[in-house]
């Protein structure tokens, strides 16, 4: 199993859609978790921190389920400026117990269309 | 101003040349990390460093060599470029291990 798996895409949407992206991890000593964007030719950029409790930035949720390991990112009302490559990010224990691993999915690649 | 910054932005060179790769993070993070994204756009760890002792080290050959001469700076050398070394190299920086990083440009390194 990857250490931390997407979904595929690409995901072409309309304007105003909601789409949701999902992630999985397979380190259940992972610590911290992120999703990042990153738009073409760019580096990625820290988009939000995923917390236990679930948390929202504006039109952005994430949310964190440990039991399933695995993670969400919705956009709801999505826009021209939203189209990107979206990233989840995992920091995982390593074997050793004392330092950690900041591992990236393959990233999914939205489009949103006019 | 620019928190994690990494020259040069391109790098065009020939099989078997020697290059190097610096980055210098203004944060004062803890935690440096070498990625390297190849032409699938998979962002994949090459090495991290904190408190300028190596961590990981991702089974990359050992033509690449991490430099940490402080904890704002993480070089990257490489010998006897291939041509399948040809990608972006990001650096990145956190302020400890566990907590979000923050990346420079990029350096799109090109190998002919």
């Amino acid at each position: 199993r990857k250490e931390v798996e997407q979904d595929p895409g690409p995901f072409n949407v309309p304007e105003g859609a909601t789409v949701a992206f999902n992630c999985t991890y397979s380190n259940s000593a992972s610590q911290s978790f992120f999703w990042y964007r990153q738009d073409c030719r760019k580096e990625p950029k820290l988009l939000m921190s995923v917390y236990s409790s679930g948390n929202e930035d504006g039109r952005f949720t994430a949310q964190l389920n440990r039991a399933s390991q695995y993670i969400s990112l919705l956009i709801r009302d999505s826009k021209l400026s939203d189209s990107a490559t979206y990233l989840c990010a995992v920091i995982g224990l390593l074997s050793g117990g004392s330092n950690y691993k900041l591992t990236f999915g393959k990233g999914t690649l939205l489009t949103v269309n006019p | 101003d620019t928190a994690v910054s990494q020259t040069p932005k391109y790098l065009v060179t020939q099989m078997g040349n020697d290059k190097s790769i610096k980055c210098e993070q203004n944060l004062g993070h803890d935690t440096m990390y070498w990625y390297k994204q190849d032409s699938k756009k998979f962002l994949k760890i090459m090495f991290s460093y904190n408190n300028k002792e190596l961590i990981i080290n991702e089974t990359v050959p050992n033509r690449f060599s991490p430099k940490s001469p402080d904890k704002a700076h993480l070089n990257l050398h490489i010998n006897s470029l291939e041509l399948g070394d040809s990608a972006v190299y990001f650096c990145a920086s956190s302020q400890d291990h566990v907590r979000e990083a923050f990346f420079g440009q990029g350096t799109r390194l090109t190998v002919v």
